[in-house]
C-alpha cells in the first residue's frame, strides 16, 4: 500500500523560496506518477504539475513556469517541489498526490505561510 | 487546456435525498479520465470515483458516475450525515491536468 509523508508546515518571507519534500513508501518512487496540487485558504484545488509517463518528463501548470521546480531523489524516493520568488498569494496547502486510478493516494499536505 | 465547471457551487439537501453534481468540460476528456474527489475541513481529497463511472476502492455504492464526452455527473443516491462537504471533479487525460472549483454540499 503507497503511502506519501510530507514534510512539516513552513513560514517564508516574500521572496524567498520553499521546497517541500513528499517520502513514499509501500512502492518505489519509479513506479509511480508524482503530481502537486495546492490549496489556498478557503479556496479549491490547483494542480501545479507532475510526471506525465507519456512524454516521459515533468509537466507544470502554465501559471507557475519559471518558479516551480519538481524533482526526485530516487535513491530514497523522496519527491521535492521547489516554488521560488513567493509572495502572499502563495499561501496554501501543498499536497503531492499519486495513484494508479487517478490520485488515489495524498499525502497530508504541507501549510506553506508567506508573511513578512 | 481543457477548462471544468462545476455546478451548482452550492447545494442544499436533507439526509435521505438525492444528489446530482454536474461538471461540464471545455473540450472532451480523452478517454472518460474524469474523476471525483471528496474533502472535509482539514482532510486531503478523497478519490470517489475515476474513469468517469468506477468506484474507487472502498467507496460506498450510493456514489455513483457517469457522463462522457464534456458533460459528467455525481450522483449519491440517499444523502448520509457524512456526505456533507466539498466535491471536486478532475481530468486527467491530457496536460495540463486540471480540478473544476468545486461543489459545496450543504445540509439543508
Amino acid at each position: 500500500q503507497v503511502q506519501l509523508v510530507q514534510s512539516g508546515a513552513e513560514v517564508k518571507k516574500p521572496g524567498a523560496s520553499v521546497k517541500v519534500s513528499c517520502k513514499v513508501s509501500g512502492y518505489t518512487l519509479t513506479e509511480l506518477s508524482m503530481h502537486w496540487v495546492r490549496q489556498a485558504p478557503g479556496k479549491g484545488l490547483e494542480w501545479m504539475g507532475g510526471f506525465d509517463p507519456e512524454d516521459g518528463e515533468t509537466i507544470y501548470a502554465q501559471k507557475f513556469q519559471g518558479r516551480v521546480t519538481m524533482t526526485e531523489d530516487t535513491s530514497t524516493d523522496t519527491a521535492y517541489m521547489e516554488l521560488s520568488s513567493l509572495r502572499s498569494e502563495d499561501t496554501a496547502v501543498y499536497y503531492c498526490a499519486t495513484g494508479f486510478l487517478a490520485f488515489d493516494i495524498w499525502g497530508q499536505g504541507t501549510m506553506v505561510t508567506v508573511s513578512s | 487546456e481543457i477548462v471544468l465547471t462545476q455546478s451548482p457551487g452550492t447545494l442544499s439537501l436533507s439526509p435521505g435525498e438525492r444528489a446530482t453534481l454536474s461538471c461540464r468540460a471545455s473540450q472532451s476528456v480523452s478517454s472518460s479520465y474524469l474523476a471525483w474527489y471528496q474533502q472535509k475541513p482539514g482532510q486531503a481529497p478523497r478519490l470517489l470515483i475515476y474513469g468517469a463511472s468506477s468506484r474507487a476502492t472502498g467507496i460506498p455504492d450510493r456514489f455513483s458516475g457517469s457522463g462522457s464526452g464534456t458533460d459528467f455527473t455525481l450522483t449519491i443516491s440517499r444523502l448520509e450525515p457524512e456526505d456533507f462537504a466539498v466535491y471536486y471533479c478532475q481530468q486527467y487525460g491530457s496536460s495540463p491536468l486540471a480540478f473544476g472549483q468545486g461543489t459545496r454540499l450543504e445540509i439543508k
